[in-house]
């Protein structure tokens, strides 16, 4: 069953640093999208992208954050400056299509993001 | 604004007992929700939705659209249903899921 492929499982940054968070989407999917979740806390919507450019975001999802499609297979989320408060647990989620009543968005496995 | 509200951490329950996880929702519109489950050391995964109007693994929700509710129920719980559920929304025309703080289910033997 295709899936959905993030890496690294786990991440370890110094503050101040920037990171990138990987992802694969499965392959027929035309809609991406980033959520976190801080430990103790909800699943939090960031962004979600759709024909190369961003379709929504959240207020979270401010000018610190950046997401691309660099080769029409993997889809990046980029965390410049990381602060302490960006520790957290990041999905990544691709779906068939808009919205989510006929469709199913498919989650990866995550990316712990650790800033020390 | 739009919310979701699991009011319960965790629900702990004996194996075939029935099962109630809670969820409310704030929306003037009409919502879209949903159920995910994450079970140990797994993804996160759409357990069922409320426009399908199915039911899986025994599993069943109604939307009261008077109550604002969306609960999770199944009448004879299982050891393999312990798993943290989480209830979410989708509001008109967008492509963001709201979630809820989620609700641990324990199932013992």
């Amino acid at each position: 069953e295709p899936e959905v492929t993030q890496t690294p499982s786990h991440q370890v940054t110094q503050m101040g640093q920037e990171v990138i968070l990987r992802c694969v989407p499965i392959s027929n999917h035309l809609y991406f999208y980033w959520y976190r979740q801080i430990l103790g806390q909800k699943v939090e919507f960031l962004v979600s992208f759709y024909n190369n450019e961003i379709s929504e975001k959240s207020e979270i999802f401010d000018d610190q954050f950046s997401v691309e499609r660099p080769d029409g297979s993997n889809f990046t989320l980029k965390i410049r400056s990381t602060k302490l408060e960006d520790s957290a647990m990041y999905f990544c989620a691709s779906s068939e299509g808009p919205g989510f009543g006929n469709t199913e968005a498919f989650f990866g496995q995550g990316t712990r993001l650790t800033v020390v | 604004a739009q919310r979701v509200t699991q009011p319960e951490k965790l629900l702990s329950v004996f194996k075939g007992a029935p099962v109630e996880l809670k969820c409310n929702y704030s929306y003037s519109g009409s919502p879209e929700l949903f159920w995910y489950v994450q079970y140990s050391r797994q993804r996160l995964q759409l357990l069922l939705r409320h426009i399908s109007r199915e039911s899986i693994k025994g599993f069943t929700a109604d939307l009261n659209k008077g109550e604002t509710s969306f609960h999770l129920k199944k009448p004879f719980a299982q050891e393999e249903d312990s798993a943290m559920y989480y209830c979410a929304l989708n509001t008109y025309r967008t492509d963001k899921l709201i979630f809820g703080t989620g609700t641990r289910l324990q199932v013992f033997p």
